[in-house]
C-alpha cells in the first residue's frame, strides 16, 4: 500500500471551508484514496473516496491532483460536529480488502 | 440507517482471564472486522471474516481468535487477557460490493489489569 502522509493537526473557524492535505506520492495507478473521519469516543466513519477524478458528495469533495500524488479533503462549511481526527487511505480495491488506518488529523472547528 | 452494535462500552479484565466482545450488525452484511486502536499507532486489522464460518488473520492476530457462527454476530476472543491487549477495540462490517465503505461500531475500550 501506499504511504501516506499527512498534517497532524490543523484549525479551522466556524462556517469556513476545512481543507485537509494528504500526500500519497508513491500511490500506484490501481489504488483509490479514501476518507474517514472518527469523531471523539466514536468509531470511524466513511466519508469519501476517489480514483483520479474529483468527487463530491453530501458530506464532503476531494480533489485529487492530476499525477495523482496528493489530494484534499474539502468540507466546505465547517461546523462544530466536523470536529474529529480525519484519515486519508490509500488502497487497492479488492476482495480481500482491510483498511489500514494511520494517524490522521485532528480538525479542531473553532467558533 | 445501518448499525453496529458492540457488547460493552468500557471493560476491565484481569489478566489471564478469557475475555469475549461481542459484535453484531443489523445489514445483512457478508463482510466483518475486529480493529484494535492505538495512540500513535492507528488502526491495525486482528482478523476479518468474508462470511460465516470463514476467518482470516489481518495484521496482529496472535493473542486472539474469532468466531462467526451466525452473520450478523462476529465475536472476538482474547483466550488469556494480557496488559498488552489494553486497548480501544472497533468492530465493523461491509456488503463484499462496496468495498470502500465499512460500518465502525462505537468501540469497546478493554483495560485489563
Amino acid at each position: 500500500d501506499a504511504k501516506t502522509t499527512q498534517p497532524p493537526s490543523m484549525d479551522c473557524a466556524e462556517g469556513r471551508a476545512a481543507n485537509l492535505p494528504c500526500n500519497h506520492s508513491t500511490i500506484s495507478g490501481n489504488e483509490y484514496v479514501y476518507w474517514y473521519r472518527q469523531i471523539h469516543s466514536q468509531g470511524p466513519q466513511y466519508i469519501i473516496h476517489g480514483l483520479k477524478n474529483n468527487e463530491t458528495n453530501e458530506m464532503a469533495s476531494l480533489i485529487i491532483t492530476e499525477d495523482r500524488k496528493s489530494s484534499t479533503l474539502i468540507l466546505p462549511h465547517a461546523t462544530l460536529r466536523d470536529t474529529a481526527v480525519y484519515y486519508c487511505i490509500v488502497r487497492v480495491q479488492t476482495g480481500a480488502n482491510n483498511l489500514f488506518f494511520g494517524t490522521g488529523t485532528r480538525l479542531t472547528v473553532i467558533p | 440507517d445501518v448499525k453496529v452494535t458492540q457488547s460493552s462500552r468500557y471493560l476491565v479484565k484481569r489478566t489471564g482471564e478469557k475475555v469475549f466482545l461481542e459484535c453484531v450488525q443489523d445489514m445483512d452484511h457478508e463482510n466483518m472486522f475486529w480493529y484494535r486502536q492505538d495512540p500513535g499507532l492507528g488502526l491495525r486489522l486482528i482478523y476479518f471474516s468474508y462470511d460465516v464460518k470463514m476467518k482470516e488473520k489481518g495484521d496482529i492476530p496472535e493473542g486472539y481468535s474469532v468466531s462467526r457462527e451466525k452473520k450478523e454476530r462476529f465475536s472476538l476472543i482474547l483466550e488469556s487477557a494480557s496488559t498488552n491487549q489494553t486497548s480501544m477495540y472497533l468492530c465493523a462490517s461491509r456488503r463484499p460490493r462496496d468495498l470502500y465503505e465499512q460500518y465502525f461500531g462505537p468501540g469497546t475500550r478493554l483495560t485489563v489489569t
